[in-house]
This record gives structure tokens, sequence and C-alpha cells, in this order.
């Protein structure tokens, strides 16, 4: 089964600047699809990007941007302009063509006003 | 409006008994999951479904079983040979493989 690795598990960013979460997954696969989830105190489970892996181009959602590098396996998010809102944790999560979708363990992201 | 019911919030249980989980969607999805999140770890997979009375283990599914008997109910039973657990269960449905998975509120269970 796929593996996915979040190396960070604790990252901290100041209000109005820039943060990057880590994700490396391991498969053998060409064709899957990958998310970022934000999971807040209320344990919630909430939609932050997602791409597909035949697309070359990054994904964005207005201040939440991936870095998506296929040769590399490496899937990283972007939070620009960081709000005390976006304090949480995310996973990186990667599902391939048969539904099978598995987590990383996550990385906890502190906002400091 | 259409979502994805887990019930109940919290359930507690003896040890040696086994119980069931609810999780009930009506979005029309094909695919279930439950996952299992303990304190300050990530989500791990149980089981999936991709249609009805079809199911596949994932990483974790000693001591679990789940049944697909319609479209709209995927539940989970937590039986005794499960050795430790106690920890927050998500239940989740999709649609098509970009779609993301929509999530449930999760169930508490705490055996004792």
């Amino acid at each position: 089964a796929q593996t996915v690795t979040q190396s960070q598990p604790e990252m901290s960013v100041q209000e109005a600047e820039t943060v990057t979460l880590s994700c490396t997954y391991d498969t053998s696969e060409s064709d899957y699809y990958l998310f970022w989830y934000k999971q807040p105190p209320s344990r919630q489970m909430i939609l932050v990007i997602r791409q597909e892996a035949y697309k070359q181009q990054n994904a964005t959602e207005n201040r939440f941007s991936v870095n998506f590098q296929k040769a590399a396996k490496s899937f990283s998010l972007k939070i620009s302009d960081s709000q005390l809102g976006d304090a949480a944790m995310y996973f990186c999560a990667y599902r391939s063509d048969d539904n099978d979708m598995r987590f990383g363990a996550g990385t906890r992201l502190t906002v400091k006003p | 409006d259409g979502g994805i019911t887990q019930s109940p919030k919290y359930l507690f249980r003896k040890e040696g008994q086994n119980v069931t989980l609810s999780c009930e969607q009506n979005l029309n999805h094909d695919a279930m999951y439950w996952y299992r999140q303990d304190p300050g770890q990530g989500l791990r997979l149980i089981y999936y479904s991709q249609i009805v009375n079809d199911f596949q283990k994932g990483d974790i599914a000693e001591g679990y079983s789940v049944s697909r008997e319609k479209k709209e109910s995927f539940p989970l039973t937590v039986t005794s040979a499960q050795k430790n657990p106690t920890a927050f269960y998500l239940c989740a449905s999709s649609a098509l493989l970009i779609s993301p998975l929509h999530f449930g509120n999760g169930t508490r269970l705490t055996v004792t």
C-alpha cells in the first residue's frame, strides 16, 4: 500500500507570513490524486486543496497553493498571509485509482498573532 | 441537506463486548471509508468499500468488520478481538476519484 509521510509534526508561523508544509509519498502508480485536509479542534475534516497527478500545473485555492513535484513524489502546501483561523492539524492524503485513500500523520500548525 | 451522519457521537462499552458504529450518507456516493484516529495521530484506514457488497481491508482491519448491504450505509463493528479499541472513528464517503472525501463528525469510542 502507498505510504504518505509528513516529516514536520509541528510548525509555527507569524500571522500574515507564509508557511510551507511538507508531504512526500511512495507509489509505483502513474495516476493518482493528492489532497490536503485541515482538522481544527472541532475534529471536522475540511478539504483545503486537491491535485490530479496527471496535471502539471500546481493547484491554487485563494491563499493556499501546492508545489507538486511528481518525479520527487512531493506535494507541499504553501499558506500565504497566514491567519489565526488557519491554526489546525493539516493532513496530506493520497488516493489511488482503486479508491484506496491514505493519510499522513499530520502537521500541527500554530499561528502566532 | 445532503450529508454523512455518524452515530452516536460518544459510545461507551465494556471490554469483551462487540459494538457497532453507524454511518449513513444521502449523497449517492459509491465509495465509503472508515478511519481510526488516535490522539495526536493521523487517520489510519480500517476498511473501504467502492460498491455495494464489496469492501477492502485497510492497514488496521484486524479486530474490525464491516458490511455494505446498501449504498447509503456502511456500519463498522468493533469486535472483542480488537486489542485497543478506544479511539476516534471517522466515516467518509466520496463520488469520483478526484472528488474529496466528505466526512462525518466522528464517533468517540471508549472501552473500559
